[in-house]
Formats: C-alpha cells, sequence, structure tokens
C-alpha cells in the first residue's frame, strides 16, 4: 500500500530565510505526486504536482526516485507562505484519482 | 457560483439524529470524493464516485450512506454517529480521466465541521 510521510509537523523559519518541506512516500511503481496548501480559512488547494516542473509562488519540488522524496523548496520565505502544507500521492485508479496524503506540515513565517 | 460547495459550514447533532452533507460542485468534474479530516490525522478516503458510480468504498461504518444523484451532487447521508465520528468532512471533484497516465487534480470545497454529542 502506498504511504506519504511528513516528518515534521511545524516548521518556523525566519522572513527571507530558505524553506525546505519535507516528503517522502513509499509506493513501487511511478506514482503522481502533488503538494496542496491550506492557508488560514481558506480551502485545500493544489499548489503544484511534480509533472509540471514549475514554479508556483516561488516554490518547487523535485521528485527524487532514488530517495522516493518529493521536498517542496523556497529559497526566500515570505509572511503569506504560512499556510498547512500537505504532500499527496496519486494514483488513477481506472478513471479516478486515489489520493494518499500525509499528516502535513506547518509552515510558520515569522516576520 | 463556481468551485465546490459544501452545506452545511457546521454541523452539530446527536448521536441518535439523521442528518445530512450535501456538495456541489461546478467544475464539469465526473468523479467526487469525500474525505474526513480529524485532528492529527492525514485526510482519509471514505467514498469515491466516478461517472455517478461508486467506485471505491474504504471500509466505511454504514452510518455513512453516500449518494450521487448526479455527476454534480454528492450527499453524505448520517444516521446513529458516534461521538469519534466528530471531524471535518471533505468533499472533492476532479476530472474522470480513463486509463491515461495524466491525474487530474482534486478541488475542494470547504468542508463540514461535524460535532456529535
Amino acid at each position: 500500500a502506498q504511504r506519504v510521510t511528513q516528518p515534521e509537523k511545524l516548521l518556523s523559519v525566519f522572513k527571507g530565510a530558505p524553506v525546505e518541506l519535507k516528503c517522502n512516500y513509499s509506493y513501487s511503481g511511478s506514482p503522481e505526486l502533488f503538494w496542496y496548501v491550506q492557508y488560514s480559512r481558506q480551502r485545500l488547494q493544489l499548489l503544484l504536482r511534480h509533472i509540471s516542473r514549475e514554479s508556483i509562488k516561488g516554490f518547487t519540488a523535485d521528485l527524487n526516485k532514488g530517495e522516493t522524496s518529493f521536498h517542496l523548496k523556497k529559497p526566500f520565505a515570505q509572511e503569506e507562505d504560512s499556510a498547512m502544507y500537505y504532500c499527496a500521492l496519486s494514483l488513477n485508479s481506472g478513471g479516478y484519482q486515489k489520493v494518499t496524503f500525509g499528516t502535513g506540515t506547518k509552515l510558520q513565517v515569522i516576520p | 457560483e463556481t468551485g465546490v460547495t459544501q452545506t452545511p459550514r457546521h454541523l452539530v447533532m446527536g448521536m441518535t439524529n439523521k442528518k445530512s452533507l450535501k456538495c456541489e460542485q461546478h467544475l464539469g468534474h465526473n468523479a467526487m470524493y469525500w474525505y474526513k479530516q480529524s485532528a492529527k490525522k492525514p485526510l482519509e478516503l471514505m467514498f469515491v464516485y466516478s461517472l455517478e458510480e461508486r467506485v471505491e468504498n474504504n471500509s466505511v461504518p454504514s452510518r455513512f450512506s453516500p449518494e450521487c444523484p448526479n455527476s454534480s451532487h454528492l450527499f453524505l447521508h448520517l444516521h446513529t454517529l458516534q461521538p469519534e465520528d466528530s471531524a471535518l468532512y471533505l468533499c472533492a471533484s476532479s476530472h474522470a480521466t480513463g486509463r491515461s497516465s495524466y491525474n487530474s487534480p482534486l478541488h475542494f470545497g470547504n468542508g463540514t465541521r461535524l460535532t456529535v454529542t
């Protein structure tokens, strides 16, 4: 069975400092990995996905199959980045998405 | 209104009550999901409907009964719940993409905060 691990419940960084939110997964095949974000009083929403290979709001994430990791990074944290971040592994189960989420990491950016 | 809308936002019910949660999406998606979010636990997938057919039921107790009358609406009927069922219930939708390798991301509602007394 697939599993997603986010080892940090809370990550506090100062504004302008680099950020790395860790995510490791276990799955024997080729999964698709996502990062979802939930800002205060907002709904859970997609931040980025590994197949897009794009930077969203300054965040990037690279899929490392050797280390089975998909860490989320940003070189300079901003206060508006404070939120809950969820790593997710998605499998296409014949038409719908079977998504396994990690427990989430709360990012707190200190002014 | 666009997006995924869930009602009510908050619900308090006794263990003998019967209530229903409603979810509506205006994104043209044809797969809909119920997730349960409890404190300190990852989101738990409860049910999935793809093209209005239930395709996943993750060992959810029968006191939770889903209904998907069409591709835009999803309900979760609740009866004789237990206090441990108190949680945030999230609805999500996505495109049902067949067997392609493309995984459509999930679009979530704001959730219903359920408290069972």
